[in-house]
């Protein structure tokens, strides 16, 4: 079965910290995202990478990076969280030509930071 | 550039009746793909159903199905014979099929409650 993993499901971090959110897919997908899900709001795109070093800006990539050094792993980076980070925050990939089938998700990691 | 919208913010249903959730769209483009997912409380999102926009035929997966409406940019979807577990939210999704690497454009997502 193919997987997308978040490396945590409930994370609390303090205001100041720098943050590291982990994804990690199995199916050798080129295309990775990074969501942010908050209510009311629906889900934003923070950032997302099309290959191994490669990293495209969301709508809303203020206050965040990302890192993809290999192709399975994409990592978010909180350089410095502050409390109006505090959300869900999801990870999703897909195949690079294989569009129409859309994405797979990770399970989400709830972020609050204090 | 292209937009989903969502018109709904909530819809309940009784266990074992039918539901149909609205979603409208905005593009000029003529290939492209249309998704429905379903979030449960456990978070994980679950594509439902996806349509091409080139297939007339509209998408169906047991008890969801889809009523495309191309020239009015509508797409909906129907879950028949309702049950339990499937309260959750619903998120309406566009992909470009002239760039199918493109991200996917969503709508703001419609909660469904199921009353037993």
């Amino acid at each position: 079965d193919v997987k997308v993993t978040q490396s945590s499901r409930y994370l609390v971090k303090r205001t100041g910290e720098k943050v590291f959110l982990e994804c990690v897919q199995d199916m050798d997908h080129e295309n990775m995202f990074w969501y942010r899900q908050d209510p009311g709001l629906g889900l934003r795109l923070i950032y997302f990478s099309y290959d191994v070093k490669m990293k495209e800006k969301g709508d809303i990539p203020e206050g965040y990076s990302v890192s993809r050094e290999k192709k399975e792993r994409f990592s978010l980076i909180l350089e410095s969280a502050s409390t109006n980070q505090t959300s869900m925050y999801l990870c999703a990939s897909d195949k690079r030509g294989l569009g129409g089938y859309g994405y797979t998700f990770g399970s989400g990691t709830r972020l609050t930071v204090v | 550039a292209q937009t989903v919208t969502q018109s709904q913010p909530e819809m309940s249903v009784q266990e074992a009746e039918t539901v149909t959730l609205s979603c409208t769209y905005d593009t000029s483009e003529s290939d492209y793909y249309l998704f429905w997912y379903k979030q449960p409380p456990s978070r994980q999102m679950i594509l439902v159903i996806r349509q091409e926009a080139y297939k007339q035929q509209n998408a169906t997966e047991n008890r969801f199905s889809v009523n495309f409406q191309k020239a009015a940019k509508s797409f909906s979807l129907k879950i028949s014979d309702s049950q339990l577990g499937d309260a959750a939210m619903y998120f309406c999704a566009y992909r470009s099929g002239e760039d199918s690497n493109y991200q996917l454009i969503w709508g703001a997502g419609t909660k469904l409650i199921i009353k037993p």
